[in-house]
């Protein structure tokens, strides 16, 4: 099946503690990205790839870390999480000519206390 | 930069209605549009994608339609049941000389039985 893999779903983290959120894709999709959700301000990029090694901020970059070392993987990095992180995080996939359309993942559902 | 409008932010109506969800964007050039769904916390799940060069798309009771030149899409829900609540979402791929992907703040649709 085609889809979008994140993890963890949930996560409660003390200010400071470094953290990482997997995302992996199994579709051989070239671009990917991450989305943060809040209440009001709707979805929200972060970080995107266009492919392996290639990586740009998105409108709200700020605390955020990404890598794309393999094509299928796109992990999200906080190496310094503050409450105002506290969201819902949704990673994403797609072909590089965006034609078929996004893939989401579940969801990570992250608490900064 | 493309903005995406979606009226309005909250709908209710009695199972069985017809019902129309409406999105608005600012910049015409877009390569598609996708509607997605999402449930309270959870993923978004992929409804319909319309491309550029297309006026509509149909699965089972949802239909979509596009029209570029006004910047509106519409998204028909026939014979709504309890189930079909949910937040509705649409986002446009590219406008404003951009290849990201916009999204409306969504439409919170309650279908009471």
């Amino acid at each position: 099946e085609a889809q979008v893999t994140q993890n963890p779903r949930y996560l409660i983290t003390v200010t400071g503690k470094k953290l990482t959120v997997t995302c992996s894709q199994n579709m051989n999709h070239e671009y990917m990205s991450w989305y943060r959700q809040d209440p009001g301000l709707g979805l929200r990029q972060i970080y995107y790839s266009m492919n392996v090694e290639v990586t740009d901020k998105g409108d709200v970059p700020e605390g955020y870390k990404v890598s794309r070392k393999e094509k299928r993987n796109f992990p999200l990095i906080l190496e310094s999480p503050s409450p105002n992180q506290t969201s819902l995080y949704f990673c994403a996939s797609r072909s590089s000519t965006g034609m078929d359309g996004y893939t989401f993942g579940s969801g990570t559902r992250l608490t900064v206390v | 930069k493309q903005e995406v409008t979606q009226i309005p932010a909250a709908l209710s109506v009695p199972e069985g209605e017809n019902l129309v969800l409406n999105c608005s964007f600012t910049d015409s050039a877009i390569y598609n549009l996708q509607w997605f769904r999402q449930d309270p916390g959870k993923g978004l799940t992929s409804l319909l994608l319309i491309q550029s060069s297309q006026r509509e798309q149909t699965s089972g009771r949802l239909n979509a339609s596009l029209d570029k030149s006004s910047g509106r899409s519409t998204l028909y829900i026939a014979a709504s049941q309890p189930g079909d609540s949910a937040t509705y979402l649409c986002a446009a791929l590219g406008g404003a000389g951009s290849y990201q992907l916009t999204f409306g703040k969504g439409t919170k649709l309650s279908v009471i039985p």
